[in-house]
């Protein structure tokens, strides 16, 4: 089955600068990779999402970015704020398969 | 759009009872829905995948005899814990997936439950 790797466990970045968090997955089949954020005993939210037939998609301040070949993808938060902070998450999935692999989070801690 | 509704929120059970978790779509039809468990500071893990009108499909290690799940409808699914142990406290979420083969998932709030 598919496993997701996902790094660093937890950052901390000044508000203002960038976060970048890192996962990885195993199945080549996979081709769906959304990311979602969770709040403190919250529901996760999706925040972004990509497809494997682009290799970047951007929504303001979030981006994500997507490397097939090397089978791993990339969030991307710019000019952090204080209400970014929270655990985000990644995931991995295939078409037909409908279920999530989820990676086991980055808990983001924004400093003001 | 994409509401996905979770009942109870909370829930706090004597060991040996058994609760049931609804998850409900309420302004879409769900054709797949999932069962979720979290760990403080863990990730979610997938317990089951459950289609309407069909049985359930469970992960590897997650018992189908301890956690029973129903799919009556295309809005509403349901986890029963059948006689609760300590060890099954935990954040339950349901997501549901609005057409198939299409990966989007929504989340329910989840629903935290304590077995004493």
């Amino acid at each position: 089955g598919e496993n997701v790797e996902q790094h660093p466990s937890t950052l901390s970045v000044q508000e203002g600068d960038s976060a970048v968090i890192k996962c990885t997955y195993s199945d080549s089949a996979s081709n769906y990779f959304p990311w979602y954020k969770q709040e403190l005993g919250k529901r996760p939210q999706l925040i972004i999402d990509i497809r494997s037939n682009v290799g970047e998609k951007k929504d303001q301040r979030i981006a994500v970015t997507l490397n097939k070949t090397a089978k791993h993808f990339s969030l991307h938060i710019t000019e952090t704020q204080p209400e970014d902070s929270a655990v985000y998450f990644c995931a991995a999935s295939k078409t037909g398969a409908n279920n999530l692999f989820f990676g086991t989070g980055t808990r983001l801690t924004v400093i003001p | 759009g994409a509401v996905v509704s979770q009942h109870p929120s909370w829930v706090i059970c004597k060991s040996g009872t058994s609760v049931k978790i609804e998850c409900r779509s309420l302004d879409f039809q769900a054709t797949t829905m999932f069962w979720y468990r979290q760990f403080p500071k863990q990730s979610l893990m997938l317990m089951a995948t459950s289609n309407e009108g069909s049985k359930a499909t469970y992960e590897q290690g997650v018992e189908k005899d301890k956690f029973l799940i129903n799919h009556a409808s295309l809005t509403l699914s349901t986890l029963t814990v059948t006689s609760a142990h300590p060890e099954d406290s935990s954040f339950y979420i349901c997501s549901a997936g609005s057409v198939a083969g299409v990966n989007e998932q929504f989340f329910g709030p989840g629903t935290r439950l304590t077995v004493l």
